[in-house]
């Protein structure tokens, strides 16, 4: 069964940092585009970050230069590493996996993890 | 960054009847491939979304029938041809031929 499984969220302070995990089952991360997308709430749906199967990073313009994006071949699990946090990056976070040899839509979501900022 | 923009935002919708939801970008979104890089996602309450359709009107393993998208170059629709209890939620177009990959504000479907 494909399945992804995000963990790491929590309450912290502004200015902390925090580090999400995406563990994947049933299929090899860095084989795909793997993406970390971002609710917060009430609202919709925003891609934060993503790392393409050739391992190059992309990020939205908010959190350039305090989020990196990584995976662990070995653990076969993506990572959100967050820094500098800000009372807006609270939100849900999913990791969904993309495409590999041709698109078709990001088909696999986890359930996601909560990320609260607030002092 | 592209933006996409949805309509109606709310759909009250009669079990049976048809919906059709609307989804617009600042670009066009058909790539030299000649594929349009739109998909439609749906999220039920309490859920992460789920993908329904991609490349503006190929559905998604597992989806029913009765979701169908149409559409190219900036505009787009996702049709439901009879609505069924269980599709209510909030549908998601998105746009995936430049990064970042953006979201439509989503459309909230109920049922009267």
């Amino acid at each position: 069964e494909l399945q992804l499984v995000e963990s790491g969220g929590g309450l912290i302070q502004p200015g902390g940092s925090l580090r999400l995990s995406c563990a994947a089952s049933g299929f090899t991360v860095s084989r795909y585009y793997m993406t970390w997308v971002r609710q917060a709430p009430g609202k919709g749906l925003q891609c934060v970050s993503v790392i393409y199967s050739a391992g190059n990073t992309y990020y939205t313009d908010s959190v350039k230069g305090r989020f990196t994006v990584s995976r662990d071949n070995s653990k076969n699990t993506l990572f959100l590493q967050m820094n500098s946090l800000r009372v807006d990056d609270t939100a849900v976070y999913y990791c969904a996996r993309g495409e590999a040899d041709y698109y078709y839509g990001l088909d696999v979501w986890g359930q996601g993890t909560a990320v609260t900022v607030s002092s | 960054d592209i933006v996409m923009t949805q309509s109606p935002l709310s759909l009250p919708v009669t079990p049976g009847e048809p919906a059709s939801i609307s989804c617009r970008s600042s670009q066009s979104l058909l790539h030299k491939n000649g594929y349009n890089y739109l998909d439609w996602y749906l999220q039920k309450p309490g859920q992460p979304p789920q993908l329904l359709i991609s490349l503006g009107s190929t559905r998604a393993s597992g989806v029913p029938d009765r979701f169908s998208g149409s559409g190219s170059g900036t505009d787009f629709t996702l049709e439901i041809s009879g609505v069924e209890a269980e599709d209510v939620g909030i549908y998601y177009c998105m746009q995936a031929l430049q990064p970042p990959r953006t979201f439509g504000q989503g459309t909230k479907v109920e049922i009267k």
